[in-house]
């Protein structure tokens, strides 16, 4: 089966800047789920889709990030605006119910 | 929240070596995954393992769920194997990793 898709793989903007990042899960898996990893630290869950509804959004800084994921498939996270301390790699995963997690590549965004 | 903690943190290995990497968690979880993170940043699910023992070629892993700890062992380890081993626990609807072992397999 294909992964999970991600795109751009790099980007690099000014503060102030916005950007968007997207996601393409496994077919069939209805959970998806964008985390932050900040260099030298494990995943940091920003948000969680339960189809195109959202389950968990508590660590995601709502006053310049936000995600949508339209007809429960396909998702995009924005920042707007971007902050230096935002230089991260955002990871997408999705996973069916009673099985693991599957990762992307991931984009690796740096704010300068 | 639930704490999930790794041990050891860094890890330096001759090419050929075994190692056991340590997972502890302070709740019950509904499950648990390993990951290895590649110098490229791509995590790679090694095991979902809830419980119980499974083995894939020189990897193989243990989860004691009612002692709330897993282990990873790795066997004649190989320079590809350098990374950083992540351990991740399903806690209600979160999915919580810990901070990670970094492992450097020297040739």
């Amino acid at each position: 089966e294909a992964g999970v898709a991600q795109s751009p793989r790099y980007k690099i903007i000014e503060k102030r800047q916005s950007v968007a990042f997207w996601c393409n899960p496994i077919s069939g898996h209805a959970t998806l789920y964008w985390y932050q990893q900040i260099l030298g630290q494990g995943p940091k869950l920003l948000i969680q889709f339960q189809n195109n509804g959202v389950v968990d959004d508590s660590q995601l800084p709502k006053d310049r990030f936000s995600a949508e994921r339209l007809k429960g498939v396909d998702s995009t996270l924005k920042i707007q605006p971007a902050k230096l301390e935002d230089s991260a790699v955002y990871l997408c995963a999705s996973s069916l119910e009673g099985n693991g997690y599957t990762f992307g590549s991931g984009t690796r965004l740096t704010v300068v | 929240g639930i704490q999930v903690e790794q041990s050891p943190p860094d890890l330096i290995l001759q090419e050929g070596a075994n190692s056991t990497l340590r997972c502890n968690f302070s709740d019950s979880v509904n499950n648990l995954q390993w990951f290895h993170q590649n110098p490229w940043g791509q995590l790679i699910n090694l095991f979902y393992i809830p419980s119980g023992t499974k083995q894939n070629g020189r990897l193989s892993a243990t989860t004691v769920a009612t002692e709330r700890y897993s282990l990873l062992y790795i066997s004649s380890s190989q320079t590809t194997d350098s990374g950083v081993y992540f351990c991740a626990v399903n806690y209600g609807q979160n999915f919580v990793f810990g901070p990670g072992t970094r492992l450097s397999v020297l040739p």
